[in-house]
C-alpha cells in the first residue's frame, strides 16, 4: 500500500456520461498530480493541486476538470465521455518541492 | 513529456547483462530526477532518484548518474534479472515524464 488511495479501481460507463475519479493523498502529503495512461502509452500529465490551488495545468481536456479540497483529497471530474477516454488515471502525491511523488494504484475507466 | 526525453523505447537484454536508459532535459532549474518502474496493469513505483548536487547513486543493483553540463541522466541496472523486466520513466522536478523504455529481459 502506498498511502496514496485512489476510488474506484474500475469504471465503466457509457459515451456522453460523466464520472467523478477521487484521490486521497498521503497523510502530510500537500500536492496532488493527475496522470492518463492509454494503452501502451506513457504517463500524459493532466493537471497539479498544492493545498487546494490548481499549480500546473499539462494537456488536460476542456471536458475534464479537477479541485482539490480542504481535506486535501483530490476529485478528477470527466465529462462528454468519448471511446478514447478510456484509460488508467493516476494520481500522485508528494509533500511538495524536491520529494519523492507517490503514486496510487489508479482507476480503470471503461467507456463503452 | 516535451521537456525529457527518454531512449531507447525497448530495450531487450539477457539475464545476466546490464541495462542502460538515457533522459536528457530541458530545463536548467531542474534539481530532482526520480526514476519510475511500472509493471504491466499496475501503479509506477519510484526505484531511484538523485538530486542535482551530486552526480552518481546506487542502490544494490540500480545506480543513476547525472551529467549537469549536458543536461543528461542515465539509470542503469546491472546483473539484471527477470523481475527486471518493466517499463522504466525518467522524469524531472515537475514530474514531467519521459516516454518510457520496455526492458525485457531474456531467460
Amino acid at each position: 500500500d502506498s498511502g496514496v488511495t485512489q476510488t474506484p479501481k474500475h469504471l465503466i460507463t457509457a459515451t456522453g456520461q460523466r464520472v467523478t475519479l477521487r484521490c486521497s493523498p498521503r497523510s502530510g502529503d500537500l500536492s496532488v498530480y493527475w496522470y492518463q495512461q492509454s494503452l501502451d502509452q506513457g504517463l500524459q500529465f493532466l493537471i497539479q493541486y498544492y493545498n487546494g490551488e490548481e499549480r500546473a495545468k499539462g494537456n488536460i481536456l476542456e471536458r475534464f476538470s479537477a479541485q482539490q479540497f480542504p481535506d486535501l483529497h483530490s476529485e478528477l471530474n470527466l465529462s462528454s465521455l468519448e471511446l478514447g477516454d478510456s484509460a488508467l488515471y493516476f494520481c500522485a502525491s508528494s509533500k511538495g518541492g524536491t520529494y519523492g511523488y507517490t503514486f496510487g494504484s489508479g482507476t480503470r475507466l471503461t467507456v463503452v | 513529456g516535451e521537456n525529457v526525453e527518454q531512449h531507447p523505447s525497448t530495450l531487450s537484454v539477457q539475464e545476466g547483462d546490464s541495462a542502460v536508459i538515457k533522459c536528457t532535459y530541458s530545463d536548467s532549474a531542474s534539481n530532482y530526477f526520480p526514476w519510475y518502474k511500472q509493471e504491466l496493469g499496475k501503479r509506477p513505483q519510484l526505484i531511484i532518484d538523485i538530486r542535482s548536487n551530486v552526480g552518481e547513486k546506487k542502490d544494490q543493483r540500480i545506480a543513476v548518474t547525472l551529467n549537469k553540463t549536458a543536461k543528461h541522466f542515465s539509470l542503469h541496472i546491472t546483473e539484471t534479472q527477470p523481475e527486471d523486466s518493466a517499463v522504466y520513466f525518467c522524469a524531472d522536478y515537475k514530474l514531467s515524464f519521459g516516454a518510457g523504455t520496455t526492458v525485457t529481459v531474456r531467460a
